[in-house]
């Protein structure tokens, strides 16, 4: 049972334009939901994060819209740069045994073209 | 970046042979997490630690143990390596910063079991 999804394997936009990654959920338990970067051969670079009691936070061209009850966020970058092209992951957060604990989705492959 | 190193970088190793992976970090964190990366799996909780000797299982515990004799140290032990433990393995500290929390990532290290 997958608790976090990212439907969309894949994503290609033009540099400049916005680009849009998209993260469906089913625990409603969930403290706090992650967006991170992926370079091949690297650790995930964590982006941006928002808390469950909160719908939108922003951090320079990075923005994450949460929806709680559609149980779905997605993450906006504006405008996106060629650098920006890697796999995007989402993962949501829940307190268990006095620790947080990740579950991630299987990532988005973004391709931004100059 | 969090301070967060991980030794090998790269191993392989035959089956049947115990392999112990370490992750280090500097900046006295109390929550550290051991995950694995596999294709079309994206990265899955193995142990965590929420203090000195204090451990718990994830979700892919089996043929995993862990220690933490010091704070700055999380050791990840494969008893008998397999073939299906092949993989990338990811050290994260976390931490809750204001209303937000985040997880780090080491930079990985890549684990080849013949």
């Amino acid at each position: 049972d997958q608790q976090v999804k990212q439907n969309s394997p894949s994503l290609s936009v033009q540099e400049g334009r916005i680009s849009i990654l998209n993260c469906d959920y089913t625990n409603s338990m969930f403290d706090y939901f992650l967006w991170y970067k992926k370079y091949p051969a690297e650790g995930p670079t964590f982006l941006i994060s928002i808390s469950s009691i909160k719908d939108k936070n922003e951090d320079g061209r990075f923005t994450v819209f949460l929806n709680k009850s559609a149980k779905h966020l997605s993450l906006h970058i504006v405008p996106s740069q060629p650098g920006d092209s890697a796999v995007y992951f989402c993962a949501a957060s829940v307190t268990q045994g006095g620790s947080e604990k990740l579950v991630f989705g299987k990532g988005t492959k973004l391709t931004v073209n100059p | 970046d969090a301070g967060i190193t991980q030794s090998p970088r790269h191993k392989v190793t035959e089956t049947g042979t115990p392999v112990t992976l370490r992750c280090h970090q500097t900046e006295n964190h109390r929550y550290m997490y051991w995950y694995r990366q596999d294709p079309g799996h994206g990265l899955r909780l193995i142990h965590y630690s929420y203090g000195v000797k204090d451990t718990d299982k994830g979700e892919v515990s089996d043929g995993y143990s862990v220690s933490r004799s010091k704070t700055e140290d999380f050791l990840l032990t494969l008893e008998s390596a397999t073939s299906s433990q092949t993989s990338v393995y990811f050290c994260a500290i976390g931490r809750v910063r204001g209303s937000s929390y985040e997880q780090y990532f080491g930079p990985g290290t890549r684990l080849t079991v013949t």
